[in-house]
């Protein structure tokens, strides 16, 4: 079966520093990756999305940027971050070509911003 | 263009009635309709799908919802409220792309 882990679970960080979150997948190959960003009491905002090594797609431009080194493997960056920028961030997969685009979350990374 | 509304951002009942979160959905395509639940600091977890089969979508937690195209909704609805029912609910639309367009949630509270 087809697992998904986030981490680190939470990270407080001061305004400016550099930002790193990673997202993997197990159990299955070549997904489509997704990043959203959750600010407090709103919802899912779509931040970037991935249909294979090396291909990124942009949804809002912002600070942040994204990367998939490894067909499993999706990193959230920032080179200086924002007090904007705490949120809950949420990695997602979905089958390549799957008929339905159905997503499934990984645990999320609750993210503050001093 | 897809989209997504949401009726209520908040929403509260009592323990064991009845669980009514509405969704309405714009598609130009037939569209592929989703119910995601989410507990605090947790992510989302699929609830159901509609995938152009049964109308009526059946899925975890005693949790169902209808497709009616001539109503453009998809409203999930469960009988009989539990505590554990306290959630924020996402309805999502498949758009272009492969991405999923999201309404902007309902928050389920459940009164004792």
């Amino acid at each position: 079966s087809q697992t998904i882990h986030q981490w680190p679970a939470t990270l407080v960080q001061p305004v400016g520093s550099p930002l790193s979150l990673e997202c993997t997948v197990e159990g299955t190959s070549n997904p489509n990756l997704y990043w959203y960003r959750q600010a407090a009491g709103r919802g899912l905002q779509l931040l970037f999305y991935s249909v294979g090594i090396g291909q990124i797609s942009s949804e809002v431009p912002q600070n942040l940027s994204a990367s998939r080194p490894q067909d499993r493997q999706f990193i959230l960056s920032s080179k200086k971050l924002l007090l904007s920028d705490s949120g809950f961030y949420l990695c997602a997969w979905a089958l390549t070509g799957g008929s339905t685009d159905t997503q499934y979350f990984g645990p999320g990374t609750r993210l503050t911003v001093l | 263009a897809q989209s997504v509304t949401q009726l209520g951002s908040h929403v509260s009942v009592s323990e064991g009635a009845l669980v009514l979160l509405r969704c309405n959905y714009s598609s130009s395509v037939p569209p592929y309709l989703f119910w995601y639940v989410q507990y605090p600091n947790q992510g989302l977890q699929l609830l159901l799908k509609y995938t152009s089969a049964a109308t009526l979508v059946k899925g975890i937690n005693g949790f169902e919802a209808e497709f009616k195209k001539s109503e453009t909704s998809f409203h999930l609805t469960k009988p009989s409220a539990h505590m554990s029912d306290a959630a924020e609910y996402f309805c999502a639309v498949t758009g272009n792309n492969r991405k999923l367009i999201w309404g902007l949630g309902t928050s389920l509270a459940v009164n004792p």
